[in-house]
């Protein structure tokens, strides 16, 4: 069983629908939790960053984390066309550890 | 301000035969990384550098594969002989904060074929 698991998807909402992507987690050392966007054939750019429990917002995303269930879960408002990328969960367990991705979720938004 | 770059962008090559990616990092980016993404997968991390540093190959395939970062600065990572199952994504990242908690910035990539 992997540590970090991500349904690879693909995902296909048309513009202007609310996305949900999500990924589970096996390590309770786990307190850095992000979400990179990765357009094809480009490297992965982080998209939101969060430290331990809680949520985050940032214009038409929002991250959110439950410790407890070992759920991490990324919200797309309003999407848009330019959304449609592979959205890779990754986490840590902070100092001099490494990052675990998990595999991406491939989201396609309709005209 | 320039982001990661990398060279080269794609490479083609026999099996058996050596191969090079070259990395220069975000100026003032004292941690380096390189990755191998396969198709469908997320990034795996093979070697990270605190300055000229290796502090963690533990995942880097060390008898065919490489690193140096001379002068805290460019890296390379090669492999040789490689193989047809090394054909994936090579990714370069850099960060600012040494206590790896996650914020990289990555270059667009190295695309190995081996044939």
């Amino acid at each position: 069983q992997k540590e970090v698991e991500q349904d690879p998807g693909p995902l296909s909402v048309p513009e202007g629908a609310i996305v949900s992507l999500n990924c589970t987690y096996s390590n309770s050392a786990f307190q850095y939790f992000m979400w990179y966007r990765q357009y094809s054939r480009k490297g992965p750019e982080l998209l939101m960053y969060t430290y331990s429990s809680g949520n985050k917002e940032d214009g038409r995303f929002t991250a959110q984390v439950d410790k407890s269930s070992k759920y991490i879960s990324l919200f797309i408002r309003d999407s848009q066309p330019s959304d449609s990328a592979t959205y890779l969960c990754a986490m840590s367990s902070g100092t001099a550890s490494k990052l675990t991705f998990g595999t991406g979720t491939r989201l396609q938004v309709t005209l | 301000e320039a982001g990661v770059v990398q060279s080269p962008r794609y490479k083609i090559i026999e099996k058996k035969q050596p191969v090079a990616f070259w990395c220069n990092p975000i100026s003032g980016h004292n941690t380096l990384y390189w990755y191998l993404q396969n198709l469908g997968q997320g990034p795996e991390l093979l070697i990270r550098y605190e300055n000229e540093e290796a502090v963690d190959d533990s995942q880097l395939p060390k008898d065919r594969f490489s690193a140096e970062r001379l002068k805290g600065v460019d890296s390379t990572l090669k492999i040789q002989p490689a193989e047809l199952g090394d054909s994936a994504v090579y990714l370069c990242a850099s960060s600012l904060r040494t206590d790896n908690t996650g914020e990289l910035f990555f270059g667009e990539g190295s695309r190995l074929t081996v044939l």
